[in-house]
């Protein structure tokens, strides 16, 4: 079965650096892309960015572009999201999930439970 | 950029056939694809490359495409369907690879 497993929720205050994490299972982590998923309170979904942890080629959405960075470490098989210095508009709810290629596009085919973020003074 | 355009709610009693639409002007060129969001947790795929079901989605759940609009029929909606369910596409613009729906809120009366 395939799993995703993300780390626990966060309460930053602006300014501070973070890095959240998504261990996968069940499957070859390196045969599939991981893409990030903003949620932002009672909003809709946000596509972030995509790795590829075989060669941890990145792609970014622009509006996430120079805002966050992507990595992962293929040993341990877990992707993460990292930001310098957050900020309030920051809170969220952040998705990890196993990308299948589609053509022009991928999508979503397993999801991580989620890692909450709140950025408050 | 480019956009996908849902209802924000949709509502039906239980028993009745719920749609909810994506609208976009490439998606007669392009794979749909949805997700179901139950409040409080992640989202689970249905819908793929148009109409396909995920092993495990009930077949209750389907879709089809007509020019522009694509739409996402619940047959003999139940309690438990209740949720936020978002399209997603290719971004038809180039500028990115992926682009959701704002999302549409399936309330079952």
């Amino acid at each position: 079965e395939v799993q995703l497993v993300q780390s626990g929720a966060e309460v930053k205050k602006p300014g501070e650096s973070l890095k959240i994490s998504c261990k996968g299972s069940g499957y070859t982590f390196t045969s599939n892309w991981i893409a990030w998923v903003r949620q932002r309170p009672g909003k809709g979904l946000e596509w972030m960015g995509i790795i590829y942890p075989g060669d941890s080629d990145t792609r970014y959405s622009p509006s996430f572009q120079g805002q966050v960075t992507i990595s992962a470490d293929k040993s341990t098989s877990t992707a993460f999201l990292q930001w310098s210095s957050l900020r309030a508009s920051d809170t969220a709810m952040y998705y990890c999930a196993r990308s299948v290629a589609a053509g022009l596009t991928t999508y979503f085919d397993s999801w991580g439970q989620g890692t909450l973020v709140t950025v408050s003074s | 950029s480019y956009e996908l355009t849902q209802p924000p709610s949709v509502s039906v009693s239980p028993g009745q056939t719920a749609r909810i639409t994506c609208s976009g002007d490439a998606l007669p060129k392009q794979f749909v694809y949805w997700y179901q969001q139950k409040s409080g947790q992640a989202p689970i795929l249905v819908i793929y490359r148009d109409t396909e079901r995920p092993s495990g989605i009930p077949e209750r759940f389907s879709a089809s495409t007509s020019g522009t609009t694509v739409t996402l029929t619940i047959t003999g909606v139940q309690a438990e369907d209740e949720a936020d369910y978002h399209c997603q596409a290719a971004d038809n613009s180039g500028s990115d690879l992926v682009v959701f729906g704002g999302g549409t809120k399936l309330t079952v009366l």
